[in-house]
């Protein structure tokens, strides 16, 4: 499989509920994040991990933890969310975090909803 | 800081028509440009990107952008709307800050194609 893969690709869960979000990259790449993407905003960044190092923190509540075990791994842990919450999720890879050029790719995302 | 504004949210064209998906950026610096593309239920892809060399990329699926400078414009276009073009458009300027760059989205277009 090639690309960045996401799963699930549905989730539904209660606002008492511990649920995680996967991703993998095939793309031997070394930089890996996390979006939100809610009706009627622009895409929000979340974390950035390079070489499996958390190196942006984007004042996210602390009920979403990411983990990232590898550079070809990148989680996202959720707990005690509020139906706001409810969102499309994107993971993203790049080659690295220091260069402007880099291009971003993207995963199918998971359709979270909270209830 | 860097941003993009997307001008319109929606856009409607006739299948076979021109399309026109209109992007303004700041920048303090020389940017790095990328226009992505979302299906629905989909990630993003990525359509073409401007790094500063050539000011006319041209991209996937017949799209093609000019970088304007004096403007301070990356506009989207393509000859003739197909209905796969149907889709959400995002045009993005990369960003550093402390050491790190960062993708800064815009609001995105709905584009419409009619038959």
């Amino acid at each position: 499989e090639t690309g960045v893969t996401q799963t699930p690709r549905h989730l539904v869960m209660g606002m008492t509920n511990k649920k995680s979000l996967k991703c993998e990259q095939h793309l031997g790449h070394n930089a890996m994040y996390w979006y939100k993407q809610s009706a009627k905003k622009p895409l929000e960044l979340m974390f950035v991990y390079s070489l499996e190092e958390r190196v942006e923190n984007n004042s996210v509540p602390s009920r979403f933890s990411p983990e990232c075990p590898n550079s070809s791994h990148l989680f996202l842990h959720l707990h005690t969310l509020q139906p706001e919450d409810s969102a499309l999720y994107l993971c993203a890879s790049s080659q690295d975090t220091g260069l402007g050029t880099d291009t971003q790719y993207f995963g199918p995302g998971t359709r979270l909803t909270v209830l | 800081a860097q941003s993009v504004t997307q001008l319109d949210s929606h856009v409607s064209v006739s299948e076979g028509t021109p399309v026109l998906l209109r992007c303004n950026y700041s920048s303090s610096y020389s940017p790095s440009l990328f226009w992505y593309v979302q299906h629905p239920n989909k990630g993003l892809q990525l359509l073409l990107k401007y790094t500063s060399a050539a000011t006319l990329v041209k991209g996937i699926n017949g799209f093609e952008a000019e970088f304007k400078k004096s403007e301070t414009s990356f506009h989207l276009t393509k000859p003739s709307a197909h209905m796969s073009d149907a889709a959400e458009y995002f045009c993005v300027v990369s960003n550093k800050t402390s050491g790190t760059y960062k993708y800064i989205f815009g609001t995105g277009t709905r584009l419409k194609v009619l038959a």
